[in-house]
């Protein structure tokens, strides 16, 4: 069984310009997450689909990022435009539903902000 | 208060020996509770998840519960080098893991 996908692995861009990370998870799992994890912290959710669905993006700084999931399979999140505090990494995860305990995480981007 | 709270060091323990992580929480309805592993520049992997109050094992791994206290711990028996990792107490309310920030274990050689 393949493993969540996530793309790129690294991306290093200047500050003030627009990111995009890809995610798609494991085959058969509705729902997804994007996480963000600063050095030396805990992932921090950002945002959980339900299929197309986002049911929790309370954690999500909307005045910049946003996220799709449009056919409720692979997602994209965007940062627009990007700042240097965004430098991180970008993890996204899945499990076949919510209530469903284990989550599969993908690799991650790390993305730099100069 | 962090929801979550892992607020130990890093861990140095020599081959072979016991490695104990502790983590409280704060969310008394908090009613899953899991335990990542992550290498460095990896991402997380769940080794241990419990539920009911008590000691829950899985071969060299005990996950220990104990809710009246909010407290989540893991024990590591006879650690090996490959056991040097980051882990990550999670807890799991409202289908939203809160993870705290981790501990680093170090096994000595």
């Amino acid at each position: 069984e393949a493993g969540v996908v996530q793309s790129p692995r690294y991306k290093i861009i200047e500050k003030k310009q627009p990111v995009a990370f890809w995610c798609n998870p494991i085959s058969g799992h509705n729902t997804l997450y994007w996480y963000l994890q600063n050095l030396g912290q805990g992932p921090e959710l950002l945002i959980r689909y339900e299929n197309e669905e986002a049911v929790d993006d309370s954690q999500l700084p909307k005045d910049r990022f946003s996220a799709e999931r449009l056919k409720g399979v692979d997602s994209t999140l965007k940062i627009q435009p990007a700042e240097l505090g965004d430098s991180a990494v970008y993890l996204c995860a899945s499990s076949y539903r919510a209530s469903y305990n284990e989550q599969f995480f993908g690799p991650g981007t790390r993305l730099t902000v100069l | 208060q962090k929801e979550v709270e892992q607020n130990s060091g890093p861990l140095s323990v020599p081959e072979g020996a016991i490695a104990s992580l502790n983590c409280t929480y704060s969310d008394r309805v908090s009613q899953s509770f899991f335990w990542y592993r992550q290498y460095s520049g990896k991402s997380p992997e769940l080794i241990m998840s419990i539920y009911s109050n008590g000691d829950k094992e899985d071969g060299r791994f005990t996950a220990q519960l104990n809710k009246a206290s909010q407290y989540v711990s893991l024990l590591i028996r006879d650690s090996q080098p490959s056991d040097s990792a980051t882990y990550l107490c999670a807890v799991r309310g409202n289908n939203r893991l809160a993870f705290g920030k981790g501990n680093q274990v170090v096994v000595i050689p």
